[in-house]
């Protein structure tokens, strides 16, 4: 089972600024044959579902603001957001489909400074 | 407009059985992997349960493997979760979502409670 492990749990940063966000699997999540890496990102807000930011590793689902950015390949990944929103406080999650089992990171907890 | 309404959930005693529903609109269901993902109560996500589009493919978390069985009828868009032998360690709102790889839908969840 590939096992996900964010860091930091938790981040407060001042608006305006970058926020760095990382994800660690256990095994690599690259496919060699299309050299894709099987790696999403997604921020959920109190009381509502997860919504999807970032798939395969760094594309940009449609309507999520260019602040947003996914990195890293392989076993290392990152969320970038580039200049923090008060609308962005959140916890965000990563999550591999490499395999069947599909897991989630732990979360990692988005505040404001 | 792609629609995932969860209903079933509620209170249960550790020991009982409940079915979740998923009612399905906007897509063609018959064409997509389907998920159940919870979510216990100030917690992290957790993938429960996939099913292949015809249903000849299931997977599980260890967790849960021989407690719920994942299905569904794609005549009437819907997919299910039976669960039995519930633990107070199943609370969770269990979401029913979309697709075989990133998961752009979710429905709003249902909360399922094991208490005594």
């Amino acid at each position: 089972d590939i096992v996900m492990t964010q860091s930091p749990d938790s981040l407060a940063v001042s608006l305006g600024e970058r926020a760095t966000i990382n994800c660690k699997s256990s095994q690599s999540v690259l496919y060699s044959s299309n050299n894709a890496n099987y790696l999403a990102w997604y921020q959920q807000k109190p009381g509502q579902p997860p919504k999807l930011l970032i798939y395969w590793a760094s594309t940009r689902e449609s309507g999520v603001p260019d602040r947003f950015s996914g990195s890293g390949s392989g076993t290392d990944f990152t969320l970038t957001i580039s200049s923090l929103q008060a609308e962005d406080v959140a916890v965000y999650y990563c999550q591999q489909y490499y395999d069947t089992l599909h897991s989630f990171g732990q979360g990692t907890k988005l505040e404001i400074k | 407009e792609v629609q995932l309404v969860e209903s079933g959930g509620g209170l249960v005693q550790p020991g009982g059985s409940l079915r979740l529903s998923c009612a399905a609109s906007g897509f063609t269901f018959s064409d997509y992997f389907m998920r159940w993902v919870r979510q216990a109560p100030g917690k992290g996500l957790e993938w429960v349960a996939n099913i292949k589009e015809d249903g000849s493919e299931k997977y599980y978390v260890d967790s849960v493997k021989g407690r719920f069985t994942v299905s569904r009828d794609n005549a009437k868009n819907s997919l299910y979760l039976q669960m039995h032998s519930l633990r107070v360690d199943d609370t969770a709102v269990y979401y029913c979502t979309r697709g075989g790889w990133e998961i752009r839908y979710w429905g709003q969840g249902t909360l399922v409670t094991v208490s005594s």
